[in-house]
């Protein structure tokens, strides 16, 4: 079965600070993973997506993510936040044709 | 513009009424997903199609959910006797590119039954 875990379903950083949303997921099979982001009244984008060719992966608007098998982890991180930043973040895991969701982490920047 | 489409994007209905949404997918994508987002939560699976066929069914799709893909292209999602609890956004995504395919979504219908 596959499932995924977002800790921290509210984060708030100061413009110009690292951001860290974690993300840990379960797979009985190896994973594709994948963050998307949402702005209000918006439907999902594709931030970046992991599919096994490297564990560090880039994504757009300067994010990225690590692969971690032995932690099970996927966090995604920015090293410096913009104001244009603030949205839910959403971490999925796919399997097969399926695909699932982490409840989400609301992601505020502080001028 | 050839992303996702979603119509309407808003609709308020009145409880026990009928309600149908409609997507249309990116237009060489086989794969098209409905999933509902609730306040405060994740996508949860609907249903999905591959062309025409709906190979799965989530459990919270219950009788009064129908969704078809008559000619595997456009999609339509009907919700009937509308409740309350019916009240979310309904998305729609379209994929194409294999197993590792991400999913392109449209930007949702939200529905609010008074």
């Amino acid at each position: 079965a596959q499932s995924v875990t977002q800790l921290g379903s509210h984060v708030s950083v100061s413009e110009g600070a690292l951001v860290l949303l974690r993300c840990n997921y379960s797979s009985s099979v190896p994973p594709y993973l994948f963050w998307y982001v949402q702005y209000p009244n918006q439907g999902l984008q594709l931030l970046l997506k992991y599919t096994s060719a490297a564990t560090l992966v880039k994504g757009i608007n300067g994010f990225e993510a690590e692969f971690k098998k032995s932690e099970t982890s996927f966090h995604l991180t920015k090293p410096s936040a913009h104001m244009s930043d603030a949205a839910e973040y959403f971490c999925a895991v796919g399997a097969g044709n399926q695909f699932y969701f982490g409840t989400g982490t609301s992601l505020t920047v502080i001028p | 513009d050839t992303g996702v489409s979603q119509d309407p994007r808003h609709k308020i209905t009145k409880r026990g009424q009928n309600v149908t949404f409609r997507c249309d997918p990116i237009s060489e994508h086989n794969r098209l997903y409905w999933y509902r987002q609730t306040l405060g939560q994740g996508p949860e699976f609907l249903t999905y199609f591959q062309n025409e066929a709906q190979l799965e069914k989530s459990r919270l799709l219950s009788d009064r959910f129908s969704a078809e893909r008559p000619k595997g292209s456009f999609s339509t999602l009907e919700i009937q006797r509308t409740e309350q609890g019916d009240s979310a956004m309904y998305l729609c995504a379209s994929s194409g590119q294999g197993d590792t395919g991400e999913l392109f979504f449209g930007e949702g219908s939200r529905l609010t039954v008074l």
